[in-house]
């Protein structure tokens, strides 16, 4: 069973427009989500997280917005720059459990010039 | 900070035979996780040790699999009777408790190809 879902493989924007990329989750002891990007041939970087206590959170282009009681996220980048293209994995734990982190399956992003 | 380092980046190995990855975490960090990721799918989580006691292993994907950090420095992920299933992008991670919403940060991996 998957627990966290992205359900669009891929995403297309225009340089300088907005991204947004969408995750659901169905463990309802999600308590703490993270964003974590992908380039080819290296390891997922952390992006930005957010706790169940908020519902935002921003570091400068990316903000990550949570409905808890939709049980969704989504990352929203503004503005998109070619080099934000890359895989964007969300991911989700529950505190106090070791961190073990579960990830959904991936959304490319294509930023184009 | 030199970030976590996987060793070795790509094995390529036959039907049966035994593998065995390392993996050196940031050096403060006490806990390390290894995941695997097939092609077209997130990290799936295998194990994790907090400095040299594995927590968590009832994810590992077989009695295949074993892992070990037996100083609490660097870790070991060994694949026993290899298959073809096994091939993967295999990632380890590290990250400094408390607190335990510490993000991870992953290793570059190692990809097994079995053949």
């Amino acid at each position: 069973d998957q627990q966290v879902k992205q359900n669009s493989p891929s995403l297309s924007v225009q340089e300088g427009r907005i991204s947004i990329l969408n995750c659901d989750y169905t463990n309802s002891m999600f308590d703490y989500f993270l964003w974590y990007k992908k380039y080819p041939a290296e390891g997922p970087t952390f992006l930005i997280s957010i706790s169940s206590i908020k519902d935002k959170n921003e570091d400068g282009r990316f903000t990550v917005f949570l409905n808890k009681s939709a049980k969704h996220l989504s990352l929203h980048i503004v503005p998109s720059q070619p080099g934000d293209s890359a895989v964007y994995f969300c991911a989700a734990s529950a505190y106090n459990a070791g961190n073990m982190l579960t990830f959904g399956g991936g959304t490319r992003l294509m930023v184009k010039p | 900070d030199t970030g976590v380092s996987q060793d070795p980046r790509h094995k390529i190995t036959k039907r049966g035979q035994n593998v065995t990855f390392r993996c050196d975490p940031i050096s403060e960090h006490n806990r390390l996780y290894w995941y695997r990721q097939t092609l077209g799918q997130g990290p799936e989580f295998l194990t994790y040790f907090q400095n040299e006691a594995q927590l968590e292993k009832s994810r590992l994907l077989s009695d295949r699999f074993s892992a070990e950090r037996p100083k609490g420095s660097f870790s070991t992920l060994e694949i026993q009777r290899t298959e073809q299933g096994d091939s993967a992008m295999y990632l380890c991670a590290s990250s400094l408790f408390p607190p335990d919403d510490s993000p991870l940060h992953f290793g570059n991996g190692t990809r097994l190809t079995v053949t």
